[in-house]
């Protein structure tokens, strides 16, 4: 079975360009989740999605993070425009339903290194 | 309000010996417990699950986990550590029926495993 796939693994770009980030969750998954790790914070949730609708944004850190996700088999997160203090390992999540019971199931990550 | 501490960042055992993480929690709710497994440069894999069913939960990879409600615990155990086990250790709770964004992550437990 695919699991959470996400694009690109790594990615090095110049403070002040426009950072894409990817994400395919596990077909059939109504949530998908973006979190942001870094050594500093851990992991931290981003935005999420119920049925390609934006649930819960609070995570997101300032105005120059969006999160979109036109269909149930694709999102993106992107940076406009990225600063050094972006740079983090950016980890998609999808999970069945919202329930408790439920574990997300997360991607290999994107790690982000803005110079 | 809900929390999760993991109470060893660093455990360190010999190839063939047990591994003990400690996994304290506390909650409002009866929560749903998880620990994940994250090697290097990967996502978060899920080894098991607590969902208010049998105390004693068996995962993958030879780990089991016991639900501890008097003594708010969820601690992750292995008989036998394998080289290919060293990785970072993540205690994860969801203590809100039905919602998705109260996921608490712990700090996370980094196992290495000695020849």
């Amino acid at each position: 079975d695919a699991g959470v796939i996400q694009s690109p693994r790594h990615e090095v770009t110049e403070m002040g360009q426009e950072v894409t980030l990817r994400c395919k969750p596990i077909s059939g998954h109504d949530y998908l989740f973006w979190y942001r790790q870094t050594m500093m914070r851990g992991l931290e949730l981003l935005i999420y999605f119920n049925n390609n609708v934006p649930i819960d944004d609070s995570g997101m850190p300032e105005d120059r993070f969006s999160a979109k996700m036109p269909n149930a088999s694709f999102s993106t997160l992107k940076i406009q425009p990225s600063e050094p203090r972006d740079s983090a390992v950016y980890f998609c999540a999808s999970s069945l339903n919202g329930g408790s019971n439920q574990p997300q199931h997360f991607g290999d990550g994107t790690r982000l290194s803005i110079l | 309000a809900q929390s999760v501490t993991q109470l060893d960042s660093h455990v360190s055992v010999s190839e063939g010996t047990p591994v003990l993480l400690r996994c304290n929690y506390s909650s409002s709710y009866s929560p749903s417990l998880f620990w994940y497994v994250q090697h290097p440069n990967k996502g978060l894999q899920l080894l098991l699950k607590y969902t208010s069913a049998a105390t004693l939960v068996k995962g993958i990879n030879g780990f089991e986990a016991e639900f501890k409600k008097s003594e708010t615990s969820f601690h992750l155990t292995k008989p036998s550590a394998h080289m290919s086990d060293a990785a970072e250790y993540f205690c994860v709770v969801i203590a809100a029926p039905g919602s998705a964004r109260q996921l608490t992550f712990g700090s996370g437990t980094q196992l290495t495993v000695l020849p």
